[in-house]
């Protein structure tokens, strides 16, 4: 069974649409990120939940909304899709502290034409 | 806040050859460390972390790390890189708090058989 799933696993959609990530992790994990991956390979956290509370929120345009119905799930919701919103977006978990490990789901390539 | 950097950006070796990957990181307080590798169209997958006690840890795939805290560094490193080992490799610091795992630019690694 795969700890950390998210779909859509490939997205291609035009500019100015809305869509929505969903991920799941069945690892009882307490914390999960939604990391974006840009065209260079560069990883940069976007948001960290916490028992579906919002604890980091790292300058993202608001046109990006996640939203957690409970600890087990967490998912990206994103308004007016912008070209350089194409990438690939991660979603994680992991235990509370800083010496856990943090698992990622196998990613969502977005494209916006 | 945190940052980490990865000196080098691309690295390719042959068959056989040692492999050393730089990583610095900035933090003032108590960090723990990851190395992450991400084969081609895959996701991250742990390789090994350190978050106390020998500073030289052992990870998956005849991988290690040493931590060194006065140099601030955490550099990767495999006496003999197989062609299977080609992939981007990140290093990643986080706090204690677990919350904010942050990532270096990568390094691409590309082993010729």
């Amino acid at each position: 069974d795969t700890a950390v799933s998210q779909t859509p696993k490939y997205l291609v959609t035009q500019m100015g649409n809305d869509k929505s990530i969903k991920c799941e992790q069945n690892l009882g994990h307490d914390t999960m990120y939604w990391y974006k991956q840009d065209s260079k390979k560069f990883l940069k956290i976007m948001f960290s939940y916490n028992n579906k509370e919002l604890i980091i929120n790292e300058t993202v345009p608001n046109r990006f909304s996640p939203k957690s119905p409970d600890k087990a799930h967490l998912n990206l919701h994103i308004n007016s899709l912008e070209l350089g919103d194409s990438a690939v977006y991660f979603c994680a978990s992991s235990q509370a502290g800083g010496e856990n490990t943090i698992y990622f789901g196998e990613g969502s390539w977005l494209t916006v034409v | 806040a945190q940052s980490v950097s990865q000196h080098n950006h691309h690295v390719i070796l042959s068959e056989a050859a040692s492999l050393e990957l730089g990583c610095n990181y900035s933090y003032g307080g108590t960090v723990n460390l990851f190395w992450y590798v991400q084969y081609p169209g895959q996701h991250l997958q742990l390789l090994l972390k350190y978050f106390s006690g020998d500073p030289l840890v052992k990870g998956i795939k005849g991988f290690e790390a040493e931590f060194i805290k006065s140099k601030f560094s955490f550099n990767l490193r495999k006496p003999s890189v197989q062609w299977s080992d080609t992939a981007e490799y990140f290093c990643a610091v986080n706090n204690n708090a677990g919350n904010m795992l942050t990532f270096g630019g990568g390094t691409r690694l590309m082993v010729k058989p």
